[in-house]
Order: structure tokens, then sequence, then C-alpha cells
């Protein structure tokens, strides 16, 4: 059965400083591999997804995020972050092929507060 | 074009009652999915939904049912209802799966009292 873990449940920082929110997971067949953003009150809006291809991917607001298929990881990062980030990051996994294809697992969030 | 849409946004209902809430998924989605958010559990999927039938389901007791219509909107409902329900539901519509990327709606607020 896929899981995911996120390193870190609280992540603080100050803003224009860098950030990297930690994703890890474990499936025994190919994934595909998700970060989506809560706002308070809010649904989640999908940053970036990998599905094949290059190892890093480039979503929307600056972020990026590596896959890394040996250290079964997939980090985000964001060079510079604004006070408009404070958020929730979700990760979330989803196997490549058969039912399970149909449903994500997600991690348990990292709290992304970024401060003045 | 329009997001996925959830009504009602929030709702209290009684132990013991039964719920039902809606989706409307963007327009050309045949996908729909419903996830239950807790402080405690996190994310949890419900059931995925395609073409009016039930293509995955996750570990939930059978008083969570949904379903989805011809025009691809979805219900869902939760009979004889527990303080435990109480959560948010989200809904979220892709064209045919994760691989396409899930668009969530805002939620459904439940609230068990």
């Amino acid at each position: 059965a896929q899981s995911v873990t996120q390193l870190d449940s609280q992540v603080p920082v100050f803003e224009e400083a860098p950030v990297e929110l930690r994703c890890n997971y474990s499936s025994s067949v190919s994934v595909y591999l998700f970060w989506y953003v809560q706002y308070p009150n809010q649904g989640l809006q999908l940053l970036l997804k990998y599905l094949s291809g290059s190892t890093l991917v480039k979503g929307i607001n600056g972020f990026e995020a590596e896959f890394n298929k040996s250290q079964t990881s997939f980090h985000l990062r964001k060079p510079s972050v604004h006070i408009s980030d404070t958020a929730e990051y979700f990760c979330a996994v989803s196997e490549g092929s058969g039912g399970s294809n149909y449903k994500l697992t997600f991690g348990k969030g990292t709290l992304l507060t970024v401060n003045p | 074009k329009a997001g996925v849409t959830q009504t009602p946004r929030y709702l209290i209902k009684t132990r013991g009652q039964q719920v039902t809430l809606s989706c409307s998924p963007i327009s050309g989605h045949r996908s729909v999915s419903w996830y239950q958010q807790t402080p405690g559990q996190g994310l949890q999927f419900l059931f995925e939904y395609f073409s009016e039938t039930q293509r995955n389901k996750g570990n939930f007791p059978g008083r969570f049912s949904g379903r989805q219509f011809s025009n691809s909107r979805s219900e869902m409902n939760v009979s004889t209802l527990e303080l435990g329900d109480s959560a948010l539901y989200l809904c979220a519509s892709s064209l045919a799966g994760a691989g396409y990327g899930y668009t969530f709606g805002s939620g459904t607020r439940l609230t068990v009292v």
C-alpha cells in the first residue's frame, strides 16, 4: 500500500528566505506525485505534479519540486518566500496504474508560516 | 471557467440524522472524488466515481455512500450521523483520474452535535 510521510509538521521561515518542505513516499509500483496548498477555510489548490520525464518539476507561485526515485522523495522548494505563502502544504501520491490511480493518498501536511 | 462547486458550505446536524452533500464538477470532468479532512486523521479518501460508476472506495463504514449522475454531478450521503463524522468534506474533479490532476472545491464543513 502506498503511504506519504511529510517530515515536518511546521516550518517557520522569514520573508524572502528559501524554504524546503520534505516529502517521502512508499509504494511498490510507479507513482504520480503531487503537491497541494490549502489556505484557511478553502479547498486544496494544485501546486505541481510529477507524472514522468524530467525529475525537476516547476509549478505555480515560484514553487518547484524534485523527484528522487532512489530516495523515494519529492521535496518542495521555493528560493524566496512571501508572507502570502503562509498556508498548509500537502504532498500526495497516486499509483500510476490500476485502481489506485483513481485516489490520492495524502501526507499529514506541513504548516508553512512566513514571518516578516 | 467555473471551478468545483460544493453545497452547502456549512451544515449542522444532530447525531443520528442523515445528510446529503452535493458536488458539481468542472464542465467536462468525468471523475469525481470525495475526501474527508479532520485534524486528527488528515485527508482520507472516501470514494471516486467515473461515468456514474464507483471505481474505488476508501476504508469507511457503509454509512458513507455516494453516487454520480449522468451530468457528472455527484452526491455523498452519510446516514446515522456520529459526532466523529464532523469534518470538512472535499470534492475533487478531474478529466479522468489522478494523472490529470484533481481540482478541489472549497468543501462542506459538517458539524454533528
